[in-house]
């Protein structure tokens, strides 16, 4: 059973284009996790959010998580064909859990 | 290693086979995790290991699946008498602490086909 929901599933756009991932969930995560994950690879850490409300910024990467802890989102700007790949969020239910909830992943093409 | 260290890489079971799939994980991480990422999903949690207590195996999708550390280093997942519906990418990682909130390391994972 996915907890996280992940919008859209599949996403095509140009390069140099913005986009936006979603990531909901019923739920409320003390922490969550956006990974990046390329084919024949293992998913790897982009940023941990563990504050209601709190944006994170990496390069042309933004993350938010929502105010209740339900819910998040990742927005690129100017995306580069680099971006492409795998994106999954990841929650932890609550501090000190030793598994992580992944959500259902959204594959972003950034079409040169 | 560098990296967490999956082995082998690709592996074709027919139904019924027994199968083997080990992870080296990070020199010195308490805590090793196995995931199961079926085609198109994201990784769904299996099992967990601090050092070689197996704290946690409620993932694990029936008895047929069975994962060992017996040094607190490698690990061995090992499915028995395998299903066409246990073909996925088995995906072991590890983080250096105890307890959750820690940075996971993934391994490139284990890609299983069942025929």
């Amino acid at each position: 059973t996915q907890l996280l929901e992940q919008s859209p599933q599949f996403l095509s756009i140009q390069e140099g284009e913005n986009l936006t991932v979603y990531c909901n969930s019923s739920s409320v995560f003390s922490s969550l996790q956006w990974y990046r994950q390329e084919p024949g690879e293992g998913p790897v850490l982009l940023v941990t959010v563990v504050t209601g409300g709190e944006v994170k910024k990496l390069k042309r990467l933004t993350f938010q998580f929502g105010d209740a802890r339900k819910d998040s989102s990742l927005h690129i700007t100017a995306a580069q064909p680099g971006d492409t790949g795998l994106y999954l969020c990841a929650g932890e239910e609550q501090t000190g859990a030793n598994n992580l909830f992944f959500g259902t992943g959204t594959r972003l093409t950034v079409i040169p | 290693g560098a990296g967490v260290s999956q082995s082998p890489r690709y592996k074709v079971a027919k139904r019924g086979q027994d199968v083997a799939l080990r992870c080296d994980p990070i020199s010195g991480h308490v805590s090793l995790f196995w995931y199961q990422q079926a085609l198109g999903q994201g990784p769904e949690f299996l099992t967990y290991f601090q050092n070689e207590a197996q704290l946690d195996k409620s993932g694990l999708p029936s008895d047929r699946f069975f994962a060992e550390r017996p040094e607190g280093s490698v690990s061995t997942l090992k499915i028995q008498r395998t299903q066409q519906e246990d073909s996925a990418v088995y995906l072991c990682a590890s983080t250096p602490g105890r307890q959750g909130g820690n940075t996971i390391y993934f391994g490139e994972g284990s890609w299983l086909t069942v025929v």
